[in-house]
């Protein structure tokens, strides 16, 4: 199977712009998850979606959304940018399971740097 | 607060000694516990979970309530285990995963 492919790899915005990430789960993965990595605050839960719907959310500030569609693929957007957003933005994806943890298979990254 | 603490930020260690990892947790109630790995160049990846209990790679983690600790161990370590760990706890909402900050394994020869 194809592991979690995230587009665009790299990046690079300027302050004010917004920007979207993109990710496409393992195919029968229906749960999709965004961390924000950054060398200060280390990986950070952004939110999570399954069937389209946002079930989990970190604590990040409104300028930070995302949202599933039909065939899982996921996307996140970051609107006013700030240098501070300057980070790897990982996916993951997981099937949906018994429990309310289901293990995480995570993409390559998309490394955004705002300047 | 829910937390994950890696005190050491690098280990070096030269290959066929012990390993061991830390990590210490802040959770009420009852933990499940993650090993993540991030080898250079590739993704981040499950290492091992508590509840299965398994050795992977050679490596172990015991989860010590006691101590609030889910410490990585392995007897011997080899040059390929150079890597980034992450411990990581599950929070309780879905999927959501609070990771400690790393440490960085470097296994000399």
């Amino acid at each position: 199977k194809a592991g979690v492919t995230q587009t665009p790899r790299y990046l690079i915005k300027t302050r004010g712009q917004q920007v979207t990430l993109s990710c496409s789960p393992i195919s029968g993965h229906r749960s999709v998850s965004w961390y924000q990595q950054t060398p200060g605050q280390g990986l950070q839960f952004l939110f999570e979606y399954f069937s389209e719907t946002q079930r989990n959310k970190g604590n990040f500030p409104g300028r930070f959304s995302g949202r599933q569609f039909s065939n899982s693929r996921s996307e996140m957007n970051v609107s006013t940018l700030e240098l501070g957003d300057s980070a790897l933005y990982l996916c993951a994806s997981s099937m949906p399971g018994a429990g309310a943890y289901n293990e995480q298979f995570f993409g390559p990254g998309t490394r955004l740097t705002v300047l | 607060a829910q937390r994950v603490t890696q005190p050491e930020k690098l280990l070096s260690v030269f290959k066929g000694a012990p390993v061991e990892l830390k990590c210490n947790y802040s959770y009420s109630g009852s933990p499940e516990l993650f090993w993540y790995v991030q080898y250079s160049r590739q993704r981040l990846q499950l290492l091992l979970r508590h509840i299965s209990r398994e050795s992977i790679k050679g490596f172990t983690a015991d989860l010590n309530k006691g101590e609030t600790s889910f410490h990585l161990k392995k007897p011997f370590a080899q040059e390929e285990d150079s890597a980034m760990y992450y411990c990581a706890l599950f929070s309780g909402g879905y999927n959501k995963l609070i990771f400690g900050a790393g440490t960085r394994l470097a296994v000399h020869p």
